[in-house]
């Protein structure tokens, strides 16, 4: 149990235009997911808090008209990158927890490579 | 955006030694989480802790809380080619569910 899946797996795009990646959990329903960025070489930081049925959380720094999340399912949250830029490659991961589990850990979904070009 | 410091950045070592790798933060976590992530692919998790002092093993692997709540360890026994990969910890910042991670730790495993 607990897997999350993301889709793309990666996905090359032009400068300007909006990209739409979509994390679900598959066996399980989540009521709160992450997303996550990770240049390369470098660790994961946390963008926002994808909460269902309500707006997103976004960390300090984190534009939240640029990367709009929609969580509108219990199975399913999507981050859009709007107007992208070639600053904007990188290694988008979501995670999302159980919440029915007494335990807190996240389990993430396999990632998505963004290039822009 | 906030991370947790974490040691050796990376190590080189023969097959079937021990690894050690550490993090601290100077706040308190309610949960410390470790991962390890292949190239190209999302972290998987390796143990979960939840309660400081708590030691708990995964086969090889054997992770501890701290007392202080600030720090965990993670330790790798007998390392095989396969344990290739970097190791995260992650925190969980108190009366949330969001997930601090550490810098990171780059393995390799020689043969």
């Amino acid at each position: 149990g607990a897997v999350v899946s993301q889709h793309p797996s990666w996905v090359i795009c032009k400068s300007g235009t909006s990209v739409k990646i979509e994390c679900r959990s598959l066996d399980f329903q989540a009521t709160t997911m992450f997303w996550y960025r990770q240049f390369p070489k470098q660790s994961l930081m946390l963008m926002a808090t994808s909460n269902e049925g309500s707006k997103a959380t976004y960390e300090q720094g984190v534009e939240k008209d640029k990367f709009l999340i929609n969580h509108a399912s219990l199975t399913l949250s999507t981050l859009t990158v709007t107007s992208a830029h070639p600053e904007d490659s990188s290694f988008y991961i979501c995670s999302a927890r159980m919440p029915d589990s007494p335990n807190t850990e996240a389990f993430f979904g396999q990632g998505t490579r963004l290039t822009v070009v | 955006g906030q991370q947790l410091n974490q040691s050796p950045q990376s190590m080189f070592i023969q097959e079937g030694e021990d690894v050690s790798m550490n993090c601290t933060s100077s706040s308190i976590f309610n949960t410390w989480l470790w991962y390890k992530q292949d190239p190209g692919e999302g972290p998987v998790l390796l143990i979960a802790l939840y309660k400081a002092g708590e030691l708990t093993s995964n086969g090889r692997l054997t992770a501890q809380f701290g007392i202080t709540r600030k720090d965990s360890f993670l330790n790798i026994s007998a390392s095989i080619p396969s344990d290739v990969g970097i190791y995260f910890c992650a925190g969980q910042l108190g009366g949330t569910y969001k997930y601090i991670f550490g810098t990171g730790t780059r393995l390799k495993v020689l043969a």
